[in-house]
């Protein structure tokens, strides 16, 4: 039931581009992004309700495809600042109360 | 300031002894949750509460036992049924289940040996 991230780490040079990824085999309501940096708790970075909807934090943007149960989250131009493990988190129905259930993480790293 | 505190930070117990963590929020906030993070890995949730005197198991609940009492508290005991307890256990909260962003407190690193 947790969703599969890839890639599992990512290497990028400041001022490049990257893709993380979100797959869930189940159907989702919700698909939520934090980034934890190390040692620190994980914060909110986005939710995306609708499918196909596009948020944006800083130069941080994310897509949410319902249809085949996919979320992805776009670094772009990446500042050193965005360093850090990125979890996806995907909401499904419950009777006891929707839940989110989160990915393994997809550690970045931006160097200078 | 609003938020989520935890203690203590670092803590240290032998095994076979039970240990309670402490999570207190102010942000008038209706749901709670504890997860768990082990090295490398996400985070796994062991239980929840969207109310006041009740609470959830989540994916991975045995061993652990919590309370909601009052609102702004989730205590969680790490009882000695819990077979690896040592790891990063973060608390958090919500105005409700699902579709809110979840604050998180900034966790506590439990050691047993």
């Amino acid at each position: 039931q947790q969703p599969v991230q890839s890639p599992q780490a990512v290497i990028l040079r400041e001022g490049e581009d990257a893709v993380i990824n979100c797959s869930s085999s189940k159907a989702l309501y919700s698909v939520h992004w934090y980034r934890q940096k190390h040692g620190e708790a994980p914060v909110f970075l986005m939710i995306l309700l609708k499918g196909g909807e596009q948020k944006g934090h800083e130069k941080i943007s994310a897509s949410f495809n319902e249809k085949k149960q996919q979320s992805s989250l776009y670094l772009t131009a990446s500042q050193l600042s965005y360093s850090g493990t990125y979890f996806c988190g995907t909401e499904r129905v419950e009777a006891a109360g929707n839940k989110l259930t989160f990915g393994g993480g997809t550690r970045v790293l931006v160097k200078p | 300031d609003g938020g989520i505190t935890q203690s203590p930070k670092y803590l240290f117990r032998k095994e076979g002894q039970n240990v309670t963590l402490s999570c207190e929020q102010n942000l008038n906030h209706d749901a709670m949750y504890w997860y768990r993070q082990d090295p490398g890995q996400g985070l796994r949730l062991i239980y929840y509460s969207q109310i006041v005197n009740d609470f959830q198991k989540g994916d991975i609940a045995e061993g652990y036992s919590v309370s909601r009492e009052k609102k702004e508290s989730f205590p969680l005991t790490v009882t000695s049924a819990q077979k690896n307890p040592t790891a990063f256990y973060l608390c958090a909260s919500s105005m409700g289940l699902g579709s809110y962003e979840q604050y998180f407190g900034p966790g506590t690193r439990l050691t047993v040996t």
